[in-house]
């Protein structure tokens, strides 16, 4: 498994952009890189998910360069809302073990007014 | 669409104690996961079903940790006997299984306290 590292914690403000980076050096050529974000007492709860370049949804966008040993996820205006955990995942992309990943212990990301 | 089900969502246990717990996931879904969530950290991968087959449990304590998807469906999860260092939250997860997306869906998770 590719093994992923974050920064630990992050501050922001409201309506600033925010980007998390992930380092993920050892992935491999079928692994997708998913992000989940955390909100206390609850189950992680599913970003974006992407393979290669730019992917972009309604609540964020996920950087990916050509070599893909990083990949950044950018949040557009964040809001208090958004003060969670964030993890990135890298999981492997054959068959057999489909949807297999680890989690790291992901960037606490804290939204000040 | 009906999410991911657990139940409990908390136990107190004492040590030495059994514990199950229960999931339900979004049907349809061939993948199920149980992690383990320790305060402060990520959750850790404990056993991850295909249908009603084991892909991989190499975190599972097996000695005391044990985990059945029957007929593919619902999965419990039993801790016998519980130790201390076992209080966490247990999640489940569940995916459609198929190799491009790996989208997992949580349920709430149970929260075990062992005293």
């Amino acid at each position: 498994l590719a093994k992923t590292t974050q920064p630990i914690s992050m501050d922001s403000y409201e309506g600033q952009e925010v980007n998390i980076t992930c380092s993920h050096n050892n992935i491999a050529t079928n692994d997708y890189i998913t992000w989940y974000q955390q909100f206390p007492s609850q189950g992680p709860r599913f970003i974006i998910q992407g393979y290669k370049t730019k992917v972009t949804n309604e609540v964020a966008s996920l950087f990916i360069p050509a070599d893909r040993k990083s990949s950044t996820l950018s949040l557009p205006r964040v809001s208090l809302s958004d003060t969670a955990v964030y993890y990135c995942l890298v999981g492997e992309g054959d068959n057999t073990n489909a949807g297999k990943s680890t989690f790291g212990d992901g960037t606490t990301l804290t939204v000040k007014p | 669409e009906a999410g991911v089900a657990q139940s409990p969502r908390y136990k107190i246990i004492e040590k030495r104690q059994s514990v199950a717990f229960w999931c339900n996931p979004i049907s349809g879904h061939a993948t199920l996961y149980w992690y383990q969530q320790i305060l402060g950290q990520g959750p850790k991968l404990l056993i991850q079903f295909q249908n009603n087959g084991v892909v991989d449990d190499s975190q599972l304590p097996k000695d005391r940790f044990s985990a059945e998807r029957l007929k593919g469906v619902d999965s419990t999860l039993k801790i016998q006997p519980a130790k201390l260092e076992d209080s966490a939250v247990y999640l489940c997860a569940s995916s459609p299984g198929l190799a491009e997306s790996y989208e997992q869906y949580f349920g709430p998770g149970t929260r075990l306290t062992v005293t």
